[in-house]
């Protein structure tokens, strides 16, 4: 069975200073990666995705994540934090195989001070 | 490009009234389509699936149904609400391939559901 797990439920960080939502992830086989944020009362807004290929992946508004395949782990980061990007963020994983759907973690709010 | 639409934004209804939420997706053909719950602004739990007209895949057993009458839209449904049912409920499509493929979904802006 697949799963994905967000350890933290608030990360808190003061804008300027570098963030990391942490994520770890279990399939059989291969994952699909992916990064999606909401904020209050919206729909989810898709961010970046590992697929194949090169393991730090960067994606829209400058977060990034790297795949760590030994770790099973997909941490999403960005440099410098924004007042702007306080939202809840959801990991999510597919295995490869045909016919398995997007399993979402549980979420994390990430919240940014000024 | 491709947007997706979903209607009502909000609803409250009382306990044993029936249900509809629709959703349609405009700029692509035969995309897959999904309907997930968000409960408590938390965790999204997979309800229905479709990858073609008339094709729906339920996850979980519940009181709510969905149908694709047309190829780009979902519709969910319920013929008596339960208390239980309320929640953020939310659409979303994915272009059309294997179930399983590196496909992104792309969500609507979500129906807010009170049973009251």
């Amino acid at each position: 069975a697949q799963s994905v797990a967000q350890p933290e439920d608030q990360v808190n960080v003061a804008e300027g200073n570098p963030l990391t939502v942490k994520c770890t992830y279990s399939v059989s086989g291969n994952p699909y990666l992916f990064w999606y944020v909401q904020y209050p009362n919206r729909g989810l807004q898709f961010l970046l995705k590992y697929i194949t290929g090169d393991n730090l992946v960067k994606g829209s508004y400058g977060f990034e994540a790297e795949f760590n395949k030994s770790q099973t782990s997909f941490h999403l980061k960005k440099p410098s934090a924004l007042v702007s990007d306080s939202a809840l963020y959801f990991c999510a994983v597919r295995a490869s195989q045909a016919g398995t759907a997007l399993i979402f973690g549980k979420g994390t709010t990430l919240s940014v001070s000024s | 490009s491709q947007t997706i639409h979903q209607w009502p934004a909000t609803l409250v209804q009382p306990v044993g009234s029936p249900l509809s939420l629709e959703c349609t997706v405009e700029g692509t053909s035969n995309p897959n389509l999904y309907w997930y719950r968000q409960a408590a602004g938390r965790g999204l739990q997979l309800l229905f699936y479709s990858v073609g007209i008339g094709q729906i895949s339920s996850e979980v057993p519940q009181n709510l149904s969905a149908s694709r009458p047309q190829d780009r839209q979902f519709i969910l449904s319920s013929k008596k609400l339960l208390l239980s049912d309320s929640g953020f409920y939310l659409c979303a499509w994915s272009p059309h391939g294997i179930l399983g493929a590196g496909n992104t979904i792309y969500f609507g802006e979500g129906s807010w559901l009170t049973v009251v």
